[in-house]
């Protein structure tokens, strides 16, 4: 079975950074584009950002344009969001999710975010 | 932005029919992904491309889409259906992928 394994969640200041990792084993890596996905407390699912298999194509949403940045390390079957200038809207639980083709496919647990002073 | 539009909520009987909405500009140009998220727990798709179903997801759920509105539909609702359900989709003109804003499927 696949598994996926978000970290690196936890308790950041405004203006503050964290960088989270997912780590993924039991399948071919480079064959699938992955995602970050969020969900602040009570919300509902919000797409933050998506790279492609070979990591040479990325995307952002509007909200974490200029202040997230993904990217993956193949060789380690990994994935990264690197966050920076951190603000109380940023307060989530983070997932992550594997796209082979059109659909997340599969996602991890998540990892909580709070941003908070 | 493109925009996807779910109510709220709907509320359903077991072993009757629940048809959950999406609905956006021309959506039948797109492909429309189902998933099923319980409290506490990481979504689930249970329908991706309009109306596939990925392998392990009961016959009771399908999908369609037609003009500005795609439908999930499950048949025979089970206890265990009761969950929020968000569609989404990707927007090429923005290269994003956007969420409906959920439905809450509660079984009375």
């Amino acid at each position: 079975e696949v598994q996926m394994l978000e970290s690196g969640g936890g308790l950041a200041q405004p203006g503050g950074s964290l960088r989270l990792s997912c780590a993924v084993s039991r399948l071919t890596f480079t064959s699938y584009a992955m995602s970050w996905v969020r969900q602040a407390p009570g919300k509902g699912l919000e797409w933050v950002s998506d790279i492609s298999g070979s990591g040479g194509a990325t995307y952002y949403a509007d909200s974490v344009k200029g202040r997230f940045t993904i990217s993956r390390d193949n060789s380690k079957n990994t994935l990264y969001l690197q966050m920076n200038s951190l603000t109380v809207e940023d307060t989530a639980v983070y997932y992550c999710a594997r796209r082979k083709r059109t659909a997340f496919e599969g996602w991890g647990q998540g990892t909580l975010v709070t941003v908070s002073s | 932005s493109y925009v996807l539009t779910q109510s709220p909520s709907v509320s359903v009987a077991p072993g009757q029919t629940a048809r959950i909405s999406c609905g956006g500009d021309s959506i039948e140009s797109k492909s429309v992904h189902w998933f099923q998220q319980e409290p506490g727990q990481a979504p689930v798709l249970v329908v991706y491309d309009d109306t596939d179903r990925p392998s392990g997801i009961p016959e009771r759920f399908s999908g369609s889409n037609s003009g500005n509105t795609a439908t999930l539909t499950i048949s025979r609702v089970e206890a265990g259906d009761d969950a929020d359900y968000y569609c989404q989709v990707w927007d090429s003109r923005r290269e994003h992928w956007v969420f409906g804003g959920g439905t809450k499927l509660t079984v009375l």
